[in-house]
C-alpha cells in the first residue's frame, strides 16, 4: 500500500534561506506525488507534482521538489523563504488504480524575520 | 481557473442536528471528494464520488453520508452531529482522464464546531 511521511511537523527558517521539507514515499508502483500548500483559513493549493517524467519538478512560487527512486524520498525546496512562504504544507502520493489521495500529516513552516 | 465553492466557511451547530455541507465546482468534473482535516492527521477521505448518484466510502465514512444529483454538486450529510465531529471540513474534485495523475482541486473549507 501507498503512503507518505513527512519528516518534520514543524519547520523555521529566516527570510531569506533556503527551505527544505522532506517527505519519503512508500509504493509498489511508480508513484505520483504532488505538493500543496494550505495558508492559514484557506483550501488546499497544488504547489508541484511528479507523474513519471523529468525528475526534477518546477512549481509555483519558486518551489520545486525531487524525485529520488533510489532514497524514495520527494523533498520540497525552495532557494530563498519569503515571509509569505508560512504555511502548512502537504506531501501527497496517489493510491495506484483509484484516485484517491493519501495525504502526509503536514509540515508547518514558519519563516522569521 | 478551476473554482470549488462551499456554503459556509463557518457553522456551529448542536449535538444531534442534522448538518449539509454544500459543495460546488465549476469546471464539469467528474470526480468529487470529502475529507476532513484534523490538526497532526493531516487530511482524510470521508467519502468520494466518481459520477452522479455514484459514491464510494473513504477511510472515515461513519456518522456521514452524501449525495450527488447534479454533476457539479457534492453534499455532505451528518446525520446527527456529535462532538467528535467538530472539524474542518474540505471538498475537492478533479477529472478522471483514467491516468491517475490527475490533481484535485480544493473549497476553502468548511469549519464545522458541533457543541
Amino acid at each position: 500500500a501507498q503512503s507518505v511521511t513527512q519528516l518534520d511537523s514543524h519547520v523555521s527558517v529566516s527570510e531569506g534561506t533556503p527551505v527544505l521539507l522532506r517527505c519519503n514515499y512508500s509504493s509498489s508502483y511508480s508513484p505520483s506525488l504532488f505538493w500543496y500548500v494550505q495558508h492559514p483559513n484557506k483550501g488546499l493549493q497544488l504547489l508541484l507534482k511528479y507523474t513519471s517524467a523529468a525528475t526534477l519538478v518546477k512549481g509555483i512560487n519558486g518551489f520545486e521538489a525531487e524525485f529520488k527512486k533510489s532514497e524514495t524520498s520527494f523533498h520540497l525546496t525552495k532557494p530563498s523563504a519569503h515571509m509569505s512562504d508560512a504555511a502548512e504544507y502537504f506531501c501527497v502520493v496517489i493510491n495506484s488504480g483509484t484516485y484517491k489521495y493519501i495525504f502526509g500529516t503536514g509540515t508547518r513552516l514558519k519563516v522569521l524575520a | 481557473d478551476v473554482k470549488v465553492t462551499q456554503s459556509s466557511r463557518y457553522l456551529v451547530k448542536r449535538t444531534g442536528e442534522k448538518v449539509f455541507l454544500e459543495c460546488v465546482q465549476d469546471m464539469d468534473h467528474e470526480n468529487m471528494f470529502w475529507y476532513r482535516q484534523d490538526p497532526g492527521l493531516g487530511l482524510r477521505l470521508i467519502y468520494f464520488s466518481y459520477d452522479v448518484k455514484m459514491k464510494e466510502k473513504g477511510d472515515i465514512p461513519e456518522g456521514y453520508s452524501v449525495s450527488r444529483e447534479k454533476k457539479e454538486r457534492f453534499s455532505l450529510i451528518l446525520e446527527s452531529a456529535s462532538t467528535n465531529q467538530t472539524s474542518m471540513y474540505l471538498c475537492a474534485s478533479s477529472l478522471a482522464s483514467g491516468t491517475g495523475t490527475d490533481t484535485q482541486y480544493f473549497g476553502p473549507g468548511t469549519r464545522l464546531t458541533v457543541l
